[in-house]
């Protein structure tokens, strides 16, 4: 069974782009979750997706913002880069949103903002 | 205990000893509880996990052990070896989302 792919997998952008990541999530999954990881802030959630609807959000700015397709892969869209926003963006997926689930953890889309 | 900006905690043994990980969570209504390790370059992988009516939880080699009085949380990892080296991160399910400590460095030197 294949894991959790993310595209790309690493990436430069400069302040004011805008960039989207992709994350395919195991099959059979129907919730995928995102996360933000830097060295000062750790992993910090940024949303989750179920079945095509956002069921939770973190506490991120309107810039970053996500969706779900139908076969429930699903992508993430920052706009207008800050330099801040360099981090290791985590995907993650489950067969449940709720409850005792195990999160399953792509290898990081890499982004870097000049 | 907690980090603070780019400073992990670090925890560095010798390969064969046993290695116990610290964790504080921060929500009395958290009823799920897991273990990741995360080695350079990769995302964080799943070890062992527990559910608040317990109050341990033995896997291969590790061992989970929850103290809700005190909201503590430990790892147990027995003969570490060198590929155990890796960042440790607890994380602590409440009302909806899983949330992250900060991560604990785990040297192991052969």
């Amino acid at each position: 069974k294949a894991g959790v792919t993310q595209t790309p997998r690493y990436l430069i952008k400069t302040r004011g782009q805008q960039v989207t990541l992709s994350c395919s999530p195991i099959s059979g999954h129907r919730s995928v979750s995102w996360y933000q990881q830097t060295p000062g802030q750790g992993l910090q959630f940024l949303f989750e997706y179920f079945s095509e609807t956002q069921r939770n959000k973190g506490n991120f700015p309107g810039r970053f913002s996500g969706r779900q397709f139908s076969n429930s892969r699903s992508e993430m869209n920052v706009s207008t880069l800050e330099l801040g926003d360099s981090a290791l963006y985590l995907c993650a997926s489950s067969d449940r949103v709720s409850g005792a689930n195990v999160l399953t953890f792509g290898a990081g889309s890499r982004l870097t903002v000049l | 205990g907690e980090s603070v900006g780019l400073h992990l905690p670090t925890l560095s043994v010798q390969e064969g000893d046993n290695s116990i990980i610290n964790c504080a969570y921060s929500n009395s209504a958290s009823d799920y509880f897991i273990w990741y390790k995360q080695e350079s370059g990769k995302g964080p992988q799943f070890i062992i996990d527990i559910r608040s009516n317990m109050d341990k939880r033995q896997g291969q080699r590790v061992t989970v052990l929850l103290n809700k009085t005190v909201k503590h949380l430990s790892l147990q990892i027995a003969a570490t070896q060198p590929g155990d080296s890796a960042v440790y991160f607890c994380a602590e399910k409440g009302y909806s989302t899983l949330t992250f400590g900060k991560g604990t460095m785990l040297l192991v030197s052969p």
